[in-house]
């Protein structure tokens, strides 16, 4: 079975051009997260879907990010414009979380990430 | 809120060496705990889950103790291999969340040394 598929795995960019991110989750999870981890950061949360629905995006930096999930195999992670401190690698991930009982067991499956440079 | 501290890396050990990585957390309610590993130019992998207090998850030779008493859930390997050397992610759930959400631990480097 496939995991958590994200493309592009490597991103070179210039300051002030767009970057859109891509993650296609594992069929049947219904929770999404999108992660940055840098050196000096860590691991960060972003923002996290539930049933496509944005849940939690106080993670996001500036209005220069944003994401959507038009539906549940798909969603986007957009840096307009882009500078060179977003350089770092985007890690998508998707759960069972559930829209009422909970029922998860936890944990989560990571994509291979993608690494952005920002020149 | 929610929050897990880690001991602080690297951590370096020679092969067959005993292993400990420190977490602690603070929660309310009853929350599961987590190892997550990452291997280089890998993304975060399950190592090891506790869902309740006492509860011992383990994995590949890792173990790791559900303290509710001490707000603890220290990793432990009796004798590490070079193939050990990744960074580890100690981290929890609540599960009165209905999203999945996990807060992680900053993470500890591990480098295993022949």
């Amino acid at each position: 079975d496939a995991g958590v598929i994200q493309s592009p795995r490597h991103e070179v960019t210039e300051m002030g051009q767009e970057v859109t991110l891509r993650c296609k989750p594992i069929s049947g999870h219904n929770s999404l997260f999108w992660y940055r981890q840098t050196m000096m950061r860590g691991l960060e949360l972003l923002i996290y879907f539930n049933n496509n629905v944005p849940i939690d995006d106080s993670g996001m930096p500036e209005d220069r990010f944003s994401a959507k999930m038009p539906n549940a195999s798909f969603s986007t992670l957009k840096i307009q414009p882009s500078e060179p401190r977003d350089s770092a690698v985007y890690f998508c991930a998707s759960s069972l979380g559930s829209g009422g009982t909970f029922s998860n067991t936890g944990e989560l499956f990571f994509g291979e990430g993608s690494r952005l440079t920002v020149l | 809120g929610n929050s897990v501290t880690q001991m602080e890396g690297p951590v370096t050990l020679s092969e067959e060496a005993f292993l400990t990585i420190n977490c602690t957390y603070t929660a309310t309610g009853y929350p599961s705990l987590f190892w997550y590993v990452q291997y280089p130019g890998e993304g975060l992998q399950l190592l090891l889950k506790a869902t309740k207090a006492d509860d011992k998850g383990s994995n590949k030779g890792f173990e790791a103790t559900y303290r509710k008493e001490t707000t603890s859930f220290h990793l432990e390997k009796g004798s590490v291999q070079v193939s050990d050397s990744a960074v580890y992610f100690c981290a929890l759930s609540d599960k009165r969340s209905n999203t999945g959400k996990l807060i992680f631990g900053q993470g500890t480097t591990l480098q295993v040394k022949p």
